[in-house]
């Protein structure tokens, strides 16, 4: 398996402009992580689904950002409207459904808003 | 939800020497504790984790200890080398649950040939 893949890999825009960040997760894992990671605030966990279904999105800063996830291979993360206070890398983990609780990471999004 | 704080935020050591990382967690229920190493500009991986039916766990130079009673748990780096440098983070379940990680701050460990 090639891992947890996460597109793009860098993206720099504006402010006010829309960002999607998407993810696959392995194949065969059911759990689904939208982390962010700042300097100031490390990792947090924005959002994650279990077999497609968002379980717990209470760390989604504001109603700017929404996830969703359509099928069990894809997800997406949207800003919209975009502010520079959003700049950081945000990564997306998977993980399977047994006792292990091993989180794979993605290479991550490094989003730069300015 | 789960509180975890770690500690030091930075650490130098001398190459060969060991390296100590701890963590304190607040959900006496929680009983899962993951180490992620992430090296500058990579991903956070999994490094070695421990169970709260053991006290403590090797693998080759890293060991993990802990004690539930005081609700905390520790990273060693023994025989220290340079690629050992990276950012390590712990992490416990949140609400009691291994679904959900709560990660620690991050400790930025240098190590010096």
């Amino acid at each position: 398996d090639a891992g947890v893949i996460q597109s793009p890999r860098h993206e720099v825009t504006e402010m006010g402009q829309e960002v999607t960040l998407r993810c696959k997760p392995i194949s065969g894992h059911d759990y689904l992580f939208w982390y962010r990671q700042t300097m100031m605030r490390g990792l947090e966990l924005l959002i994650y689904f279990n077999n497609n279904v968002p379980i717990d999105d209470s760390g989604m800063p504001e109603d700017r950002f929404s996830a969703k996830m359509p099928n069990a291979s894809f997800s997406t993360l949207k800003i919209q409207p975009s502010e520079p206070r959003d700049s950081a890398v945000y990564f997306c983990a998977s993980r399977g459904g047994t006792n292990t609780g091993e989180l794979f990471f993605g290479e991550g999004s490094r989003l730069t808003v300015l | 939800g789960e509180n975890v704080e770690q500690h030091p935020s930075t650490l130098s050591v001398q190459e060969g020497d060991s390296a100590v990382i701890k963590c304190t967690y607040s959900d006496s229920a929680s009983n899962y504790f993951p180490w992620y190493k992430q090296e500058l500009g990579k991903r956070p991986q999994l490094i070695i984790d421990i169970r709260s039916n053991v006290g403590e766990k090797k693998d080759q130079r890293i060991a993990v200890t802990l004690n539930k009673t005081a609700k905390h748990f520790s990273l060693h780096i023994t025989e220290t080398q340079p690629e050992d440098s990276a950012v390590y983070f712990c992490a416990a379940p949140y609400s009691g649950s291994a679904r959900q990680l709560t990660f620690g701050s991050g400790t930025q460990l240098t190590v010096l040939p």
